[in-house]
């Protein structure tokens, strides 16, 4: 069975500091990851995925996020928070090639001006 | 512009009043899914449908129904509501029949539901 965690609820950061929000996955296969975004009163965004190749994948709105296979993560990060950068982020993991998405419970992000 | 929507944006009813919530994409997509979001919970998915005629349940499919009649629709329907059915609904869809863990899902905006 596959699953996501997001060990942090909330993460709450100054403007221009850097922005990290953490992700753990645990599956049978070659992991598919996923980063989407929720503003308030939208539906969820994609931001960037792994599927293979570098570790270190680029997604939108300056955002990027590491894999790291021994330790099984792929966290979020963005060298310098925005205020507009405050959303709802969810991490999601497919296994191998299946279609089953399978989402963590998401963390909150508040950037303070 | 590429989207898929759903209707109602709210809704509240009372328990047993069967109600349908709408889903509907414009990108010819043959994979579409049903998620609820709690606190919490992160997103759980009710129903996915690979095709037209082809569904199938997802983590929490009970006291939820499904159809796919047509490509573009995929109504999610609650025969009789409970209280613990009140939620976000999200309905999302993707591209490609093929098995391809690569897909990335395109979003409702979502559609809040209070069962009282």
């Amino acid at each position: 069975a596959q699953s996501v965690a997001q060990p942090e609820d909330q993460v709450n950061v100054a403007e221009g500091n850097p922005l990290t929000v953490k992700c753990t996955y645990s599956v049978s296969g070659n992991p598919y990851l996923f980063w989407y975004v929720q503003y308030p009163n939208r539906g969820l965004q994609f931001l960037l995925k792994y599927i293979t190749g570098d570790n270190l994948v680029k997604g939108s709105y300056g955002f990027e996020a590491e894999f790291n296979k021994s330790q099984t993560s792929f966290h979020l990060k963005k060298p310098s928070a925005l205020v507009s950068d405050s959303a709802l982020y969810f991490c999601a993991v497919r296994d191998g090639g299946d279609y089953k998405l399978s989402f963590g419970a998401g963390t909150t992000v508040t950037v303070r001006a | 512009e590429a989207q898929v929507t759903q209707n109602p944006r709210y809704l509240i009813t009372v328990t047993g009043k069967k109600l349908t919530v709408t889903c509907s994409q414009n990108m010819n997509h043959e994979y579409m899914s049903w998620y609820r979001q709690d606190p919490g919970l992160g997103l759980r998915q009710i129903y996915y449908s690979m095709n037209v005629e082809v569904t199938d349940k997802g983590d929490v499919p009970e006291g939820y129904k499904v159809s796919r009649k047509e490509k573009r629709n995929f109504p999610l329907i609650l025969e009789s509501p409970s209280p613990n059915q009140t939620s976000l609904y999200f309905c999302a869809s993707s591209k490609s029949r093929a098995r391809s863990g690569a897909n990335v899902l395109t979003f409702g905006a979502g559609s809040r539901l209070t069962v009282l």
